[in-house]
């Protein structure tokens, strides 16, 4: 089945603490994306990608870190700069950024 | 620049009702493309509909209809006789004809619908 998987559905951090939340796509889509969801908010997008080893900055990167190296793979770094992580991670792929975008069944990051 | 607004952040109606989610955008391009995705409590996204701005029909699946109108810049999204099963928050999404590696997708706020029994 084509999808797109992250893991894990739930996390939990310390402070201080770097983690990485990974996202897997077997669609074959040049385009992927990381959107951060606060409860009762809309998405807001953190880095995207249109093709491989090649990402850009969205609207809140700051404190987070991305790569991509596999066309089918692309990490997100939450690292210790980031001050208030605790949020609804969302990630999807694309065809091309003008395509709809399929979504993962998001992680739930709670730092503790 | 771009951007889409949904005005519309909370909506409730009874279960049967229909009901008419808004999106309005702003683009200076003149090809670009328009989306609507659901959002239910589990949290993933689903894809709904893609209309690019060439193709101004009105399309119907089912219970669902959309209204692209590009002189007012809105494409409203109509469920017809609401089930609770609709509950979900609904987002509209714009994006323009790829460029650079810059080119992204900008969402809309989000309208929250909750369908009462």
């Amino acid at each position: 089945d084509g999808g797109i998987t992250q893991s894990p559905k739930y996390l939990f951090r310390k402070e201080g603490q770097n983690v990485t939340l990974s996202c897997e796509q077997n669609l074959n889509h040049d385009a992927m994306y990381w959107y951060r969801q606060d409860p009762g908010q809309g998405l807001r997008l953190i880095y995207y990608s249109q093709i491989v080893n090649d990402f850009q900055k969205g609207d809140i990167a700051e404190g987070y870190s991305v790569s991509r190296e596999k066309k089918e793979s692309f990490p997100l770094t939450v690292t210790s700069a980031q001050k208030n992580p605790t949020a609804f991670y969302l990630c999807a792929s694309s065809r091309q950024v003008n395509n709809e975008q399929f979504f993962g069944p998001g992680t739930r990051l709670t730092v503790l | 620049a771009q951007k889409v607004t949904q005005a519309q952040t909370e909506i409730s109606v009874v279960e049967k009702e229909d009901v008419t989610l808004d999106c309005v955008y702003e683009t200076r391009d003149t090809t670009y493309y328009l989306f609507w995705y659901k959002q239910p409590p589990s949290g993933e996204l689903v894809f709904l509909i893609r209309r690019n701005s060439f193709d101004e029909q009105n399309e119907i699946s089912g219970r669902y209809s959309w209204n692209f109108q590009k002189s007012t810049s809105s494409f409203n999204f109509t469920i017809t006789a609401s089930q609770v099963v609709d509950s979900a928050v609904y987002f509209c999404a714009l994006s323009e004809a790829p460029k650079t590696s810059y080119d992204k997708v900008i969402f809309g706020p989000g309208t929250s619908l909750s369908v009462i029994p």
